[in-house]
């Protein structure tokens, strides 16, 4: 079946360094998706990308699909204390209606 | 404006109890499902349905059972609970299934089976 991971699975940053996580399926999607669970919360939706290729932004946010439709990063500039939280991706396959999520890169900032 | 709904937020069952996580929305999605999230394994996927009267297995269906009689609730049932069972359970609801629209999701049922 479809696997989606992600690396790493945790990451600690000083609050101003930049994070990046990366995500990777084993089969070619249609769009992936990328959401954020604030400890104790809920994954709420971040965006989603279709085309392949595709680079987004949403402030210090920065999405990209990779050109084979298979992989994905997500980058923060500059991190702050609200930034804190784990961050998944999320992909579907053509004509699937399934949404398969990755395992989650935990972001832990020190102030 | 409501979301998607769970209750109950909290629950402790004993082994081989019998229990339902209940689950509605209010914005007409046609699209529901069930995931569980446990440390580091992510957000697996239990059941979902497409629409009403229309339910399939996701990734980790043994144990649970779900129905969709409406197109607002797609309840959860485990039949005799189970240790490896303690987990949180979230349910989401997106608008149309298939074409990568967002899923909402409600704020999860943290189990646990003792």
């Amino acid at each position: 079946g479809q696997q989606v991971m992600q690396i790493p699975q945790y990451q600690h940053v000083q609050e101003g360094e930049d994070f990046t996580t990366y995500c990777n399926s084993s089969t070619t999607l249609s769009n992936i998706q990328w959401y954020k669970q604030r400890p104790g919360g809920h994954p709420v939706f971040l965006i989603q990308l279709v085309k392949s290729g595709e680079v987004k932004k949403q402030k210090r946010l920065t999405f990209q699909f990779g050109e084979a439709k298979k992989n994905s990063s997500l980058h923060i500039t500059a991190t702050q204390t609200t930034d804190v939280g784990t961050y998944f991706c999320a992909g579907q396959r053509f004509g699937n209606e399934k949404l398969t999520f990755g395992t989650g890169t935990r972001l832990t900032i020190i102030p | 404006n409501a979301g998607v709904t769970q209750t109950p937020k909290f629950q402790v069952l004993k082994t081989g109890q019998s229990m339902t996580l209940q689950c509605a929305q209010d914005m007409n999605h046609e699209y529901m499902s069930w995931y569980r999230q446990d440390p580091g394994m992510g957000l697996r996927l239990i059941h979902y349905s497409v629409g009403a009267g229309i339910t399939d297995q996701g990734e980790v269906p043994n144990g649970y059972n779900v129905s969709r009689s409406t197109t607002e609730d797609f309840p959860l049932r485990l039949l005799s609970a189970a240790p490896s069972q303690t987990s949180v359970y979230f349910c989401a609801s997106s608008y149309a299934p298939g074409q990568g629209t967002e899923a909402f999701f409600g704020q999860g049922t943290r189990l646990t089976v003792v």
